[in-house]
């Protein structure tokens, strides 16, 4: 079964850039819907974006001008980038796979990593 | 503020049934049959255990059940168990917003 793992730095300054990847096993990432999720501490999911087919993206209006999502085929690994941090974007950050067809039906997840925006 | 607006906490004790609602608008609950529900156990990643409404992914309990009726989604969850105690989350497409939104999440307690 596909399996997914996120990874990237712990610690982001104030106005930097955000950058995670999520390494995806047991599976081929040129196809499906890949999204990026988030939730701060102690609160709801938010939706960050999504790659299909490797080249074509859709983003949350509220996150589209900060927001990058990209796939590496080689290493079957897709990647996020978030310009611009703020504290409001500490978060554990999953990738997900929509794994029955809508892109909104997220399943399986990552385990999820937390980013902290602080100096 | 979420999209979707849930219930912030339900309980019952074991053996019970309950039903959590999920709230939107015409543009993503009322138009669409793409609702999903998650379970997210303390410190864990959600998991999906509704998708299109009322669809269980394979390996998930048939206790767990999904129902739309207008731009309310429901999940009911029959002969509650110690191990349901969670938070879980609606979510569905969105057209005319953010195109996939959640809602606030449930605190489940087993009583």
């Amino acid at each position: 079964q596909v399996q997914l793992q996120e990874s990237g730095p712990g610690l982001v300054q104030p106005s930097e850039t955000l950058s995670l990847t999520c390494t995806v096993s047991g599976g081929s990432i040129s196809s499906y819907y890949w999204s990026w999720i988030r939730q701060p501490p102690g609160r709801g999911l938010e939706w960050i974006g999504y790659i299909y087919n490797s080249v074509s993206t859709n983003f949350n209006p509220s996150l589209k001008s900060r927001v990058t999502i990209s796939v590496d085929t080689s290493k079957n690994q897709f990647s996020l980038k978030l310009t611009s941090v703020t504290a409001a974007d500490t978060a554990v950050y999953y990738c997900a796979m929509a794994g029955h067809g809508q892109f909104t039906e997220f399943d399986p997840w990552g385990q999820g990593t937390l980013v902290t925006v602080s100096s | 503020q979420s999209a979707l607006t849930q219930p912030a906490s339900v309980s019952g004790p074991p053996g019970e049934l309950i039903t959590i609602s999920c709230t939107g608008i015409s543009s993503d609950i009322g138009d669409y049959n793409y609702v999903s529900w998650y379970q997210q156990h303390p410190g864990k990643a959600p998991k999906l255990i509704i998708y299109d409404v009322s669809n269980r992914p394979s390996g998930v309990s048939n206790r767990f059940s999904g129902s739309k009726s207008g731009n309310t989604a429901y999940l009911t969850i029959s002969g509650l168990q110690a191990e349901d105690e969670a938070d879980y989350y609606c979510s569905s497409y969105a057209i005319k917003t953010t195109l996939a939104v959640f809602g606030g999440g449930t605190k489940l307690t087993v009583l």
